[in-house]
């Protein structure tokens, strides 16, 4: 079955540096877009990044572009986001998604667990 | 301010239907596939409706799907308490000037009475 767990949360302070990751499996990984989505507490679904199955595409959302960056290792099925110059607003559970495997992207068809990011001093 | 407009909050008693508008443009809705997520509370969200009318495996045919134009509408018929929950509509964004980018709805919190 399709897994997808994402680790490397935690407490940062405002201008800090985090990077997140996402282990997948139980599926093709080399095969299908990848998203990083989150949700600031009591807020709405927030996308920010999605990158090609290969890599050799990746899109961000505005509020984010400059700020991180996602890449992946399809050898060892990780998602990765590198987020810089965090700021309190960042504050938010973190989601990877698997996408359904369409350019441009269609649905979501898995999530993982989430992971907590907050930036506080 | 979302891309995509919700309402913030829909309700109706068990065993009726509700529906859920989701209001885009044409660079969104109107010109690409529409999903829906479920997000129960304090879980991740599970995509219940994909490519406008389409459902997983395993997502019961209470849940539908429907597009036209530029707005997008999830039904749920026989409505039970346990589908109480926050409800959003997602689509691609192929404006130039996002360069392409995954939108979602603010959301919408369905309370069955």
């Amino acid at each position: 079955q399709v897994q997808l767990v994402e680790s490397g949360g935690g407490v940062v302070q405002p201008g800090g540096s985090l990077r997140l990751s996402c282990a997948a499996s139980g599926f093709t990984f080399s095969d299908y877009g990848m998203h990083w989505v989150r949700q600031a507490p009591g807020k709405g679904l927030e996308w920010l990044a999605f990158i090609e199955y290969d890599g050799n595409n990746v899109y961000y959302a505005d509020s984010v572009k400059g700020r991180v960056t996602i890449s992946r290792d399809n050898s060892k099925s990780t998602l990765s986001l590198q987020m810089n110059s965090l700021r309190p607003e960042d504050s938010a559970v973190y989601y990877c998604a698997k996408d359904r495997g369409w350019i441009p992207p269609r649905s979501f068809d898995y999530w993982g667990q989430g992971t907590l990011v907050t930036v506080s001093s | 301010q979302s891309v995509l407009t919700q309402p913030p909050s829909v309700s109706a008693a068990p065993g009726q239907k509700v529906t859920i508008s989701c209001s885009g443009s044409t660079s969104n809705i109107g010109d690409n596939y529409v999903s829906w997520y479920q997000q129960l509370p304090g879980t991740a969200p599970k995509l219940l409706i994909y490519e406008n009318d389409k459902r997983p495996s395993g997502i019961p045919d209470r849940f539908s799907g429907s597009k036209s134009g530029t707005s997008a509408t999830l039904g749920i018929a026989g409505l039970q308490t346990g589908d109480e929950a926050d409800y959003y509509c997602g689509t691609w964004d192929s404006s130039l000037s996002a360069g392409g980018s995954w939108v979602f709805g603010g959301g919408t919190k369905l309370t069955v009475l």
